[in-house]
């Protein structure tokens, strides 16, 4: 069945350092990833998406890693700052269909960065 | 930037009574969502709307909750007779083509 699931539940870093935030998929048949965060009484903040055509895709101080073939995403945060502590959530959504936008989220890694 | 929005952001409701979660898409998008995230947990799809009709579904979406795009600007949801286990916090998101979802702050749902 569809999951979306995350290696690391807790991640604490210090400030300046970079991060990495694994997610693992089941479903191949998704064509589109997207990272977001979430802080405390917040609904989910769109960081960065990538799609199956690509591997990579970079924006400001983040990069999404996508390996199609183990069926594993990565969000890497650069020069990390406490203003990047939250919840980050992976989601996959399939190709089309009735499915279309249908996000299935992960369990969310807690990510605590000390000044 | 525009917002989706959401009201109320807290609602205490009474087992067995009907609540109406109320939500402003950005203006431009065609495509809604209801998720729900219960404490603790990860964010769950519950309905996707498209073209005044539903798309999809989930399981949690039983036949007590409904959604609504009464005007050009407004997407209800419904849920006819609550229970103890709705008790959590509802996001509404929306999208225009090929673009990602942008989610509203939520509103959280207390059953007693």
């Amino acid at each position: 069945g569809e999951s979306v699931g995350l290696h690391l539940p807790t991640l604490s870093v210090q400030e300046g350092d970079n991060s990495i935030i694994n997610c693992a998929y089941s479903n191949s048949a998704s064509d589109y990833f997207i990272w977001y965060k979430q802080e405390s009484g917040k609904g989910p903040q769109f960081i960065i998406d990538i799609r199956s055509n690509m591997d990579k895709r970079q924006g400001q101080r983040v990069t999404v890693l996508l390996n199609k073939t183990v069926k594993h995403l990565s969000l890497q945060i650069a020069a990390t700052q406490p203003g990047d502590s939250a919840v980050y959530f992976c989601a996959e959504q399939p190709s089309g269909g009735t499915s279309y936008g249908k996000l299935t989220f992960g369990q969310g890694t807690i990510l605590t960065v000390h000044p | 930037e525009p917002e989706v929005t959401q009201t109320p952001s807290h609602q205490v409701t009474q087992m067995g009574q009907e609540v109406i979660l109320r939500c402003v898409p950005i203006s431009n998008h065609l495509y809604f969502y209801w998720y729900r995230q219960i404490l603790g947990q990860k964010v769950e799809f519950l309905v996707s709307f498209y073209n005044n009709e539903i798309s999809e579904k989930s399981e949690i979406f039983d036949d007590q909750f409904s959604v609504e795009r009464p005007d050009g600007s407004n997407f209800t949801l419904k849920i006819r007779s609550t229970k103890l286990e709705d008790s959590a916090m509802y996001f509404c998101a929306s999208h225009s083509d090929h673009q990602p979802q942008h989610f509203g702050d939520g509103t959280r749902l207390s059953i007693l």
